[in-house]
C-alpha cells in the first residue's frame, strides 16, 4: 500500500499567479499521476510523472501550463501556471504499484480557487 | 481504447433501500475491476475490487460482481446509510497500466 500526503490542501489564489502542488509518497512507487476533478465529479488525467524525465501529458495539457517534476520515486510536484478562473479545481496525485491488480493511492487533494 | 461507463447521478434514496450503480467497461484483454469512494473533501479510496471474471468484491456490506460476458461490474448495497453518501467511481486497470475511471456517481441518502 501507499499513504500520500499532499499539499495544500486547498488555496485561493489571484490570477495570473502560479501554485505548485507537492506529492510526497511513504514508499517508492513506480507510476504517479496528476488529475484535476471539476465541479460535476469526474476525473481528468493530466499528466505521467516520469521519475528522472518529461513528464507524458495527456491531449489537453500542455508542459508550459502544467510543469511536472518528479526528482525521486516518492516525490512530485505539479505548478498550475498563469492561472484564471477557469483553472479552479481540484487536483489529486495519485500512485499505482506495478501489478495489474492493484488499486491506485489517492492524496486528499488540493481544492484550488482562481479569483 | 479502455473505458468505464457509469450511471449519471445524482442517486437519491432513503435510509435503508437498497442500492444499485451501475457500471460497464470496455477493454481488451482481463482488467482488473475497482470501486472507490470519495467521500466530501477527501480524495479517492479503495471501496473493494475484482481481479477475473465471476470474482466478488465486497466491503462494508457494498459487493460487485466481475461480469465478463456482460462487460459489467455493478455495485450494490442491501440497506444503505447516510454516512454511505458520496461519489462513487468505477475503475478499471488493462494492459496499458494506467487506471481508466468512470465519471463518478453522487449518491444522497437521506435520514
Amino acid at each position: 500500500s501507499a499513504v500520500i500526503s499532499q499539499k495544500p490542501s486547498r488555496d485561493i489564489c489571484q490570477r495570473g499567479t502560479s501554485l505548485t502542488i507537492q506529492c510526497q509518497v511513504d514508499s517508492q512507487v513506480t507510476m504517479m499521476f496528476w488529475y484535476r476533478q471539476q465541479p460535476g465529479q469526474s476525473l481528468t488525467l493530466i499528466a505521467t510523472a516520469n521519475q528522472g524525465s518529461e513528464a507524458t501529458y495527456e491531449s489537453g495539457f500542455v508542459i508550459d501550463k502544467f510543469p511536472i517534476s518528479r526528482p525521486n520515486l516518492t516525490f512530485s510536484t505539479l505548478t498550475v501556471s498563469n492561472m484564471s478562473p477557469e483553472d479552479s479545481s481540484i487536483y489529486l496525485c495519485s500512485v499505482v504499484m506495478g501489478r495489474v491488480n492493484t488499486e491506485a493511492f489517492f492524496g486528499q487533494g488540493t481544492r484550488l480557487t482562481v479569483v | 481504447g479502455d473505458s468505464v461507463t457509469q450511471m449519471e447521478g445524482p442517486v437519491t434514496l432513503s435510509e435503508e433501500a437498497f442500492l444499485t450503480i451501475n457500471c460497464t467497461y470496455t477493454a481488451t484483454g482481463y482488467p482488473s475491476l475497482f470501486w472507490y469512494v470519495q467521500y466530501p473533501g477527501e480524495g479517492l479510496q479503495l471501496l473493494l475490487k475484482a481481479t477475473k471474471a465471476d470474482d466478488k468484491g465486497s466491503n462494508k456490506g457494498f459487493e460487485a460482481t466481475y461480469r465478463k460476458e456482460t462487460t459489467s461490474f455493478h455495485l450494490e448495497k442491501g440497506s444503505v446509510q447516510v454516512s454511505d453518501s458520496a461519489v462513487y467511481f468505477c475503475a478499471l486497470r488493462g494492459g496499458s497500466y494506467i487506471p481508466t475511471f468512470g465519471r463518478g456517481t453522487s449518491l444522497i441518502v437521506h435520514p
